[in-house]
């Protein structure tokens, strides 16, 4: 069974603090691994994709990459409004489309 | 805006009642999905409808129902209510070729 598995739960950082989310995956035949934020209330908001191992994909302050087993989403120095809750979910390729979720890393950052 | 519009945003009912969730994909997506987001657990899938035929199917209670219209829209149906359905509902819609969806901003179910 295709599974996600986020970690840490929670991470509070202080401004300007680096730091990496982890993202651990069982899947069959991965068609796709893709990172969301999501403020609280509100729906997830689409941040990257990555297709294959050794492919890295930035936006700002943000890195995703990606191995045969887990992915990590690099965070340089960040700012409090980068505080957001990280979402990783796979998409496996046996004939479906749909997404499996990880329970999320909630990042608080402080100025 | 994401271009998938959910409504209602808030929805409150008692146990025992029946609602309906709507919702409208981006222009051009032919797959909906529906997903149900608890305080306790993540972002749980229920069902996808592509073009007007279910595709796949998760968790989805047998007190829930779907369906996808002809002009795309998709409707959430969920009776019996309990308590504990109470948690987001999202639609995300998603174009062909396997890419990542895009979410609405959620309807926001209390069943007191």
């Amino acid at each position: 069974e295709d599974q996600v598995t986020q970690s840490p739960e929670a991470l509070r950082l202080q401004e300007g603090e680096s730091s990496s989310l982890n993202c651990s995956y069982t899947v069959s035949g991965l068609r796709g691994l893709f990172w969301y934020r999501q403020d609280p209330g509100k729906g997830p908001e689409f941040l990257f994709t990555l297709y294959s191992a050794g492919e890295e994909k930035e936006k700002e302050r943000l890195k995703a990459t990606l191995t045969k087993k887990e992915s990590f989403l690099h965070i340089t120095a960040p700012k409090p409004e980068d505080s957001a809750t990280y979402l990783c979910a796979v998409q496996g390729s046996y004939n479906t489309d749909k997404l499996i979720f990880g329970t999320g890393t909630r990042l608080q950052v402080f100025p | 805006d994401s271009g998938v519009t959910q409504t209602p945003k808030h929805l409150i009912t008692a146990t025992g009642q029946r609602v309906t969730l709507r919702c409208s994909p981006r222009s051009g997506d032919l797959s909906v999905y529906w997903y149900q987001q608890s305080l306790d657990q993540g972002l749980q899938f229920l069902i996808q409808y592509y073009n007007g035929e279910e595709r796949a199917k998760g968790n989805i209670l047998e007190r829930f129902s779907a369906q996808q219209f002809p002009d795309l829209h998709s409707e959430l149906n969920l009776s019996s209510l309990e308590l504990g359905d109470s948690a987001l509902y999202f639609c995300a819609s998603s174009g062909t070729g396997g890419s990542g969806y895009t979410f609405g901003s959620g309807t926001r179910l209390t069943v007191v």
